[in-house]
């Protein structure tokens, strides 16, 4: 099974909302990661979490903030987001975090902010 | 600084017809990972294949094929006899071994559309 899931499928959220994405695996891949993509673009890296301890913040706003509460969940909280942010925001998990090792992402959550 | 290049943006084919997606990339390691994803209208990523920068033998994966030569820095991918269901972005991407972790460097995406 090399599944990632991730809910919700959309959000559409005001600027002062607090909405969280979340992102779970079952592959026993002990790297997660979160990635932003906006229409036309490949993905940009956010956060890796590493053995569940963040590894990599690629300079992130913290209206962004990254929670891996087991080796199987990955969330995203949001708060106070601009338009600007509104894109599709996929999560990732490889075995580990080598460079040999492939990734596997998510459906994505597309997300919009009014 | 590691590169890819995607030059084509779009490519348009009909059904049965072959398809070769081009990839370029820099890198000053002389051990490197290249891999290929597919991106359909859905959203999440695909992945189709990784190399390692050790092992330039051709690929082929039923009408998926990869030619990799170190001597251009290519790692191009050939779809052969086309179908609707290919239609997608493909990025082709390279791991960065400097950051100790996976960081993957992406080309910009070639969007192949394939029409009956």
């Amino acid at each position: 099974d090399t599944e990632v899931t991730q809910t919700p499928k959309h959000l559409v959220m005001g600027m002062t909302n607090k909405k969280s994405l979340k992102c779970e695996q079952h592959m026993g891949h002990r790297a997660m990661y979160w990635y932003k993509q906006k229409a036309k673009k490949p993905p940009e890296l956010m956060f890796v979490y590493s053995y569940e301890k963040l590894s990599i913040n690629e300079s992130v706003p913290s209206r962004f903030s990254p929670e891996c509460p087991n080796s199987s969940l990955l969330n995203l909280h949001l708060h106070a987001l601009q338009p600007e942010d509104s894109a599709l925001y996929l999560c990732a998990s490889s075995l580990g975090t080598e460079s040999s090792y492939e990734q596997y992402f998510g459906p994505g959550t597309r997300l919009t902010v009014t | 600084a590691q590169k890819v290049t995607q030059a084509q943006t779009e490519i348009s084919v009909v059904e049965k017809e072959d398809v070769t997606l081009d990839c370029v990339y820099e890198t000053r390691d002389t051990t490197y990972y290249l891999f290929w994803y597919k991106q359909p209208p859905s959203g999440e990523l695909v992945f189709l294949i990784r190399r390692n920068s050790f092992d330039e033998q051709n690929e082929i994966s039923g009408r998926y094929s990869w030619n990799f030569q170190k001597s251009t820095s290519s790692f191009n991918f050939t779809i052969t006899a086309s179908q609707v269901v290919d239609s997608a972005v493909y990025f082709c991407a390279l791991s960065d071994p400097n950051t100790g972790f996976q960081k993957l460097v992406f080309g910009t995406g070639t969007r192949l559309l394939v029409s009956p």
